[in-house]
């Protein structure tokens, strides 16, 4: 099936610290990105998607200055947590769907975020 | 997108089939049925999905009833392996716009008992 992969897997970093994690589809072209985060014991949220090539389209509450997402291939996304703190500690993920019909979304395992 | 209603926990004996109930009572004729599931710290991992028509593949089957304001995931024989939280998302199909993507309810929580 088709992979998506999400690295680093874990950060741990100090506040003030910009952390960048990077989602690559490795079998497949993505035309679209999406990027949730998930706290404990709750629903996975979607902060973003982004088509290739494209600005990302933010949820509301999501800030864009605070997110910066950059989707340059049709393989590989970026999502740079700038100046994080601790409530930006979280459990990221990022999910890729491919073009044509049928094609549903995989996602990447995830990254988990700890800001001290 | 259409909202989806599932029971929070759900207990299931190793061996047996799971059967897991979706209601989407205002689901849209366009709109399609996924399923997905999530072990413990690892991403979502797709399962299933489906329009009108029953499907089946190497990892379960989808009913999908006439009326398709409810469906069922059914896995035939529950491993421990199984147990995570299953969602059933209801999306509008459409393929290539930013606008069609999966929106997550709270899922049911399976827990496959030895």
């Amino acid at each position: 099936g088709a992979v998506v992969s999400q690295h680093p897997s874990r950060v741990i970093c100090k506040s003030g610290t910009s952390v960048k994690i990077e989602c690559r589809s490795l079998d497949f072209q993505a035309t679209t990105m999406f990027w949730y985060r998930q706290f404990p014991k709750q629903s996975l949220m979607l902060m973003a998607t982004s088509n290739e090539g494209s600005k990302a389209t933010y949820e509301q509450g999501v800030e864009k200055d605070k997110f910066l997402i950059n989707h340059a291939s049709l393989t590989l996304s970026t999502l740079t947590v700038t100046s994080a703190h601790p409530e930006d500690s979280s459990f990221y993920i990022c999910s890729a769907r491919g073009a044509g019909g049928g094609q549903p979304q995989h996602f990447g395992d995830g990254t988990r975020l700890s800001i001290l | 997108d259409a909202k989806t209603t599932q029971p929070p926990s759900m207990d299931c004996a190793e061996g047996r089939a799971a059967n897991l109930p979706c209601n989407h009572s205002t689901i849209s004729g366009n709109e399609y049925v996924y399923w997905y599931r999530q072990i413990h710290s690892q991403g979502p991992q797709y399962i299933i999905h489906g329009l009108k028509n029953n499907e089946t593949n190497e990892m379960a089957s989808l009913i999908i009833t006439e009326d398709r304001k409810s469906s069922t995931l059914i896995l035939p024989h529950a491993t421990l392996r199984d147990t995570a939280v299953y969602y059933c998302i209801v999306r509008v199909f459409l393929q290539e716009t930013s606008g069609s993507r999966l929106t997550f309810g709270e899922g049911t929580q399976l827990t496959v008992n030895p």
